[in-house]
């Protein structure tokens, strides 16, 4: 079966600008989750859709990041205005919920100059 | 809350000797355990996992891990290694109930030299 798909690969933007990242997850999957992994450390949950509703977004920075899954499928993230703290890789994951596994696209590389 | 604490940034060993990469969490409720592997310029997938039932796991590639409840440990150990094992491993933990939320460590690179 074909994995989490995610686009693009690596994002260079200006701080101040905006930036979307998108993700397809495996087909079936109602779980999707938008992680951030800033370099040296691990990967942080900052949104849990289930099907199109959000489950968990307790790290997500509301200010400026948000997300949707409007159809229960596919899910964007946006950041609008970037910070230079923002640069990182945006993973996205899908899974069945509960203890099922979660399976990884191959993430977006942002970097904010 | 949980956490996880992977104490080693980098691992390096040579190709055919063993290795171990420590992980520790805390938490004061049951928790799943699990390793995820990122191989350069890849997505993190799933080593292994630990939910229930015997301690010790296994992955399909030789890799071990060891559940131990009273020293809130889960080392991952492989006895033999060999270069394409290269790669930075995280340690993750959840609740065991109620959340599917995963809780990561720092990761640990492993480098195999030949």
């Amino acid at each position: 079966e074909a994995g989490v798909a995610q686009s693009p690969r690596y994002k260079i933007i200006e701080k101040r600008q905006s930036v979307a990242f998108w993700c397809n997850p495996i087909s079936g999957h109602a779980t999707l989750y938008w992680y951030q992994q800033i370099l040296g450390q691990g990967p942080k949950l900052l949104i849990q859709f289930q099907n199109n509703g959000v489950v968990d977004d307790s790290q997500l920075p509301k200010d400026r990041f948000s997300a949707e899954r409007l159809k229960g499928v596919d899910s964007t993230l946006k950041i609008q205005p970037a910070k230079l703290e923002d640069s990182a890789v945006y993973l996205c994951a899908s899974g069945r919920g509960g203890k099922e596994t979660q399976y990884f696209g191959p993430g977006t590389r942002l970097l904010v100059l | 809350a949980q956490s996880v604490t992977q104490l080693d940034s980098q691992v390096p060993v040579f190709e055919e000797a063993p290795v171990e990469l420590r992980c520790n969490y805390s938490s004061s409720v049951s928790v799943y355990l699990f390793w995820y592997v990122q191989y350069p310029n890849q997505g993190l997938q799933l080593l292994l996992k630990y939910l229930s039932g015997s301690t010790l796991v296994e992955s399909i590639n030789g890799f071990e891990a060891e559940f131990n409840k009273s020293q809130t440990s889960f080392h991952l150990r492989k006895p033999s290694v060999h270069i394409s094992d290269t790669a930075e491993y995280f340690c993750a933990v959840s609740r065991s109930y109620n959340t599917d939320k995963l809780i990561f460590g720092t990761g640990t690179r492993l480098q195999v030299f030949p």
